[in-house]
């Protein structure tokens, strides 16, 4: 069972762009981590929200948590070939552990 | 901080051998180590979670007698692929939490070619 949906699932687009990034769920979170992976390397963690609402920015990313904490987005603001990748968002409901739950991805390519 | 590595990064073996993929938490404990498949242009499947000193928790769907899990210490976890068949080729990446986190970190992935 696929708990989190991601979209869209492949994403092309030019240098200075921006982009968004949905991760969608009818499950509540206590937490909600976004990675990046580079082909033949594992994830590497960006950021993990856990307050409902909480926004996080880093550089020209920003994230947000949906004050239910069933949903989070990944906004890139002028994009950059460097920020082409595969991009993971990840929960632990609340009743799971630690365990995550892997949305399916999106493929960001930026030219 | 937050270090996890993985040996090796890759590995070929023939038909019906087994290998052992090694994942270590560098610069802190994990309480926990998960093991995850990857299929090309996917995300990742979690096959199974290891608490130190105690039988790790498979996923439905993976065989435990053939994916052997050891979580000796708070530091090192091993997955063996025994008797690997070619469609055990994959690659397959751990991860590792530090206590009262639910962040995990993410080793560098192996790479299993089974010819």
């Amino acid at each position: 069972t696929q708990l989190l949906e991601q979209s869209p699932q492949f994403l092309s687009i030019q240098e200075g762009e921006n982009l968004t990034v949905y991760c969608n769920s009818s499950s509540v979170f206590s937490s909600l981590q976004w990675y990046r992976q580079e082909p033949g390397e594992g994830p590497v963690l960006l950021v993990t929200v856990v307050t409902g609402g909480e926004v996080k920015k880093l550089k020209r990313l920003t994230f947000q948590f949906g004050d239910a904490r069933k949903d989070s987005s990944l906004h890139i603001t002028a994009a950059q070939p460097g920020d082409t990748g595969l991009y993971l968002c990840a929960g632990a409901p609340w009743d799971s552990g630690y365990a995550l739950n892997f949305g399916k991805g999106t493929s960001l390519l930026v030219t | 901080g937050a270090v996890v590595s993985q040996h090796p990064s890759w590995v070929i073996c023939k038909s019906g051998t087994s290998v052992k993929i090694e994942c270590r938490s560098l610069d802190f404990q994990a309480t926990t180590m998960f093991w995850y498949r990857q299929f090309p242009k996917q995300s990742l499947m979690l096959m199974a979670t290891s608490n130190e000193g105690s039988k790790a928790t498979y996923e439905q769907g993976v065989e435990k007698d053939k994916f052997l899990i050891n979580h000796a210490s708070l530091t090192l976890s091993t997955l063996t692929v025994t008797s690997a068949h070619p469609e055990d080729s994959s690659f397959y990446i751990c991860s590792a939490r530090p206590k009262s986190s639910y962040e995990q970190y993410f080793g560098p992935g192996t790479r299993l070619t089974v010819t």
